[in-house]
């Protein structure tokens, strides 16, 4: 059985640039999971999606940042018109029903911004 | 809103040595869940060890177990015979109905 997956594990991009991450939950997983990881804290949550629905967003996510499960699938996690405050590890975790009493986690996303 | 805080940002021990971790929270919810998380340098979070808030009796899982107070609300973290693979970032962290809130963490060493 495969963990959950992101892609990719590392990004660099310039200020004001568009970037988009995916992650793959691990199958029969319907709940899926953003969150925000700053170097020397612990993650903050962004969003979280049950199948296709988004069910729940942080006032972290600013309007830049959307998320979507198109097919209750994978995931993905775009940014747009990127600052210097968004580099950051964004990890992705997925939940299986029917308690949703554990979160298994990607390898996570590093995001630079320069 | 619920709050967890991990009072220790760096400890360090010797190998075989016993330590404890604390966490303490915060919140008016009834049931919950409570979980200690390790994240080794560059590599992925892992679960360590679940508690449910309905259960009084604490969770073990081998060399680590929790002393879960409920009234306090403290949710401390034991490893014993600690070794040199339990070297990581711990995070303890608590789940409502939804998504998890985490504390800042407490970076663990451990020492030959």
């Amino acid at each position: 059985d495969t963990g959950v997956s992101q892609d990719p594990r590392h990004k660099i991009t310039k200020r004001g640039q568009n970037v988009t991450f995916r992650c793959d939950p691990i199958s029969e997983h319907n709940r899926l999971y953003w969150y925000r990881q700053t170097l020397g804290q612990g993650p903050e949550f962004l969003t979280y999606f049950q199948n296709e629905a988004q069910l729940e967003k942080s006032r972290l996510l600013s309007d830049r940042f959307s998320a979507e499960r198109p097919k209750g699938s994978f995931s993905t996690l775009e940014i747009q018109r990127t600052e210097q405050g968004d580099s950051a590890m964004y990890l992705c975790a997925s939940s299986p029903p029917p308690y949703y009493n554990e979160q298994f986690f990607g390898p996570g996303t590093r995001l630079t911004v320069l | 809103a619920q709050t967890v805080t991990q009072s220790q940002p760096e400890m360090s021990v010797q190998e075989a040595e016993t330590v404890t971790l604390s966490c303490t929270y915060d919140t008016s919810e009834n049931n919950y869940y409570l979980f200690w998380y390790k994240q080794p340098p560059s590599r992925q979070m892992i679960l360590v060890i679940r508690q449910e808030a309905y259960k009084q009796q604490n969770a073990t899982e081998n060399r680590f177990s929790v002393n879960f107070q409920k009234a306090a609300k403290s949710f401390s973290l034991k490893i014993s015979d600690s070794q040199l693979g339990d070297t990581a970032m711990y995070f303890c962290a608590f789940q409502g109905a939804q998504k998890l809130v985490f504390g800042q963490g407490t970076r663990l060493t451990i020492n030959p």
